[in-house]
């Protein structure tokens, strides 16, 4: 089975710009999460995709946001980049329901903010 | 403070030796747990989960949760240089939240 995969892998933007970074799911999971990785504050909850409804968000601004298209595949978005957003992003799938949650990882998205 | 705390290292310990790996959480709400290994410049493997007190072992590896004390051990046996890598715990508070809450991880270097 096919693991999680995440597009793209590297990126670097400068200040001020938007980015859009992709997650697509192992095959029949529906559920989707989205972390950010600093070697400051290690991986912190964005937020979760259920069946396209965002379930879950953690406490991040509202240039963070995302989507969940009906494949599961998720998108998120940052708007007005900060130099503080360089950092590892990584999405999560889990079948979301039922327990237990076994999230599975993808490789990331690197961004980095010039 | 931080929910859950987690030293950072770095560990090194020789090969074939036991390591012991701990996380301690503060909020009494988180119901399952897991660790995840990292290595560098991939996203964390799910080693093991724990819904309960008490220890799960999988091959050489044992995962202790006490949640009275709110405190929780990865064990490693027989450690290889394979098992280098940053081990992560993670807690998760219930059914319908998918919400991981991370500590930040312990670097581990297994010497041959």
């Amino acid at each position: 089975k096919a693991g999680v995969t995440q597009t793209p892998r590297y990126l670097i933007k400068t200040r001020g710009q938007q980015v859009t970074l992709s997650c697509s799911p192992i095959s029949g999971h529906r559920s989707v999460s989205w972390y950010q990785q600093t070697p400051g504050q290690g991986l912190q909850f964005l937020f979760e995709y259920f069946s396209e409804t965002q379930r879950n968000k953690g406490n991040f601004p509202g240039r963070f946001s995302g989507r969940q298209f009906s494949n599961s595949r998720s998108e998120m978005n940052v708007s007005t980049l900060e130099l503080g957003d360089s950092a590892l992003y990584l999405c999560a799938s889990s079948v979301g329901t039922p327990f237990p949650y076994e999230q599975y990882f993808g490789p990331g998205t690197r961004l980095t903010v010039t | 403070q931080k929910e859950v705390e987690q030293d950072p290292g770095p560990l090194s310990v020789p090969e074939g030796a036991i390591v012991s790996l701990n996380c301690t959480y503060s909020n009494s709400a988180f119901q399952y747990f897991m660790w995840y290994r990292q290595y560098s410049r991939k996203g964390p493997e799910l080693l093991m989960y724990t819904y309960s007190s008490g220890n799960k072992e999988d091959g050489r590896f044992t995962a202790q949760v006490d949640k009275s004390s709110k405190y929780i051990s990865l064990f490693i046996r027989d450690s290889q240089p394979s098992d280098s890598a940053t081990y992560l715990c993670a807690m998760g508070v219930n059914f319908g939240n998918e919400k991981l809450t991370f500590g930040t991880g312990t670097r581990l270097t297994i010497i041959p």
